[in-house]
Parts: C-alpha cells; structure tokens; sequence
C-alpha cells in the first residue's frame, strides 16, 4: 500500500526555470493539498483541491500553479524559480479526519 | 500572524520521564486539532487528534489536552523513550472533514537516555 508517493524527491533547479511536482495516491481520498515547510515556519498550505478538477488557494500561493485533471494525482507547478522557493515540499490527502502526507521533495533554486 | 504557535522551538527530556508539548491558537473557528509526528527526511505522520467537543483524547502513551477558554492544547507523552525524538507539529482545522490543516512551528523533542 503505497499511500502517498511524490517524485521527484530531490531537485536543483536554476533561477527561472520551471518544473512540475507529481503527487499521487491510491486511497482514493478526495481532498489533496501541496505545503511546502520553512525552519521555524511549520507546514504551509500553497494550494488544494477538494476533488477532481477543482483547485484553491491556501496561504501562500504565489509564484505556484496547480492541477488535478485525476482524482489520484495532484501537480505543483513553478513556471518560473526563485531562491525564496527553496523549501521542503509535501503533498497530501485526506477524506475525513487525518491527511496523510507523502516523502517530500527538496527543491533548491540557485 | 501565525493562527498557531508553538513558542518552544526545543525540548530534551530524560527517558521514563514525561514530555509535554504546548500549542496554542487565536482562530475560534478551529474545532478540530491534529499533532503530527516527523522525522529527518520523512513526511509528517499522524499521532492523535482531538475534536473541540471534547478536552481529552488518549491512545496508550500520548494523551492531548485541549483547553477551549484558553485556546491552549498540550500533548503528554508518558513515559517518553529515545524513540520519540523527533519534531512535533500542532495542527488545527475549521473542520475534520476535507481539513486543510494550520500548523504550528513545530518544536524538537531530544529524549536522553
């Protein structure tokens, strides 16, 4: 049982470049949502679904794009990198109750 | 401004004693709060919750106190083993359904042997 699993789980990336965070979960929940954690900051909500094809803002959204064309797949997307965006990202799902939360990817912009 | 606070960033603790871990909040909108567990280069994982409707929830050695009026929320952990080290995060949501959770600072706990 595979729960959440994210990839990639590591990446650098150069100041304006882009690329695509690809979440995935096999227990059908119906709610997703992208954080990405700072020291000292906790987990912060970029954005989240509530279900197939729809997508909201969370608290820190900017510079972020999102999609979720399958129920069992969430996108994070960055189209154009900034330093300020190197963090530790995490994916996660729920139905009712506790999210469960995949590995994470460590992004680094240089 | 941070909706949730945990304003002790570290805490060491000797084994077979007991942890306790402080959080606190200001939305009263919350009515439902999570404390996760996390590890080095590991996701969150769920510990133990508790609805607003109630001031103790217990599940073998972590037990989470909520205290409404005060907008305050500790866990204990008892009796505390080098295991448990790691970062504990507080979370709070509007709602246990579809909870797009708030989370604390989180604050590092060092269990001596």
């Amino acid at each position: 049982n595979a729960g959440v699993t994210q990839t990639p789980k590591f990446r650098v990336l150069k100041t304006g470049q882009s690329m695509t965070l690809l979440c995935a979960q096999d227990m059908n929940h119906e709610y997703m949502y992208w954080y990405r954690q700072d020291p000292g900051m906790g987990l912060r909500l970029i954005h989240y679904s509530v279900g197939e094809g729809t997508t909201a803002k969370g608290e820190v959204p900017d510079g972020y794009n999102v999609s979720r064309l399958k129920k069992q797949n969430f996108l994070l997307g960055l189209e154009s990198a900034a330093p300020s965006q190197t963090s530790v990202y995490f994916c996660a799902s729920s139905y009712y109750g506790e999210a469960f939360f995949g590995q994470g990817t460590r992004l680094t912009v240089v | 401004d941070q909706q949730v606070k945990q304003n002790s960033p570290s805490l060491s603790v000797q084994e077979g004693r007991i942890s306790i871990l402080n959080c606190d909040y200001t939305n009263s909108m919350f009515d439902y709060f999570l404390w996760y567990k996390k590890y080095p280069a590991e996701g969150p994982t769920f510990l133990i919750s508790i609805s607003s409707i109630k001031d103790k929830n217990e599940d073998g050695r972590f037990t989470v106190f909520l205290n409404k009026s005060a907008k305050h929320l500790s866990l204990h952990i008892v009796p505390s083993q080098p295991g448990d080290s790691a970062v504990y995060f507080c979370a709070a949501s509007e709602s246990e359904a579809g909870n797009m959770l708030t989370f604390g600072g989180g604050t590092r706990l060092m269990v001596k042997p």
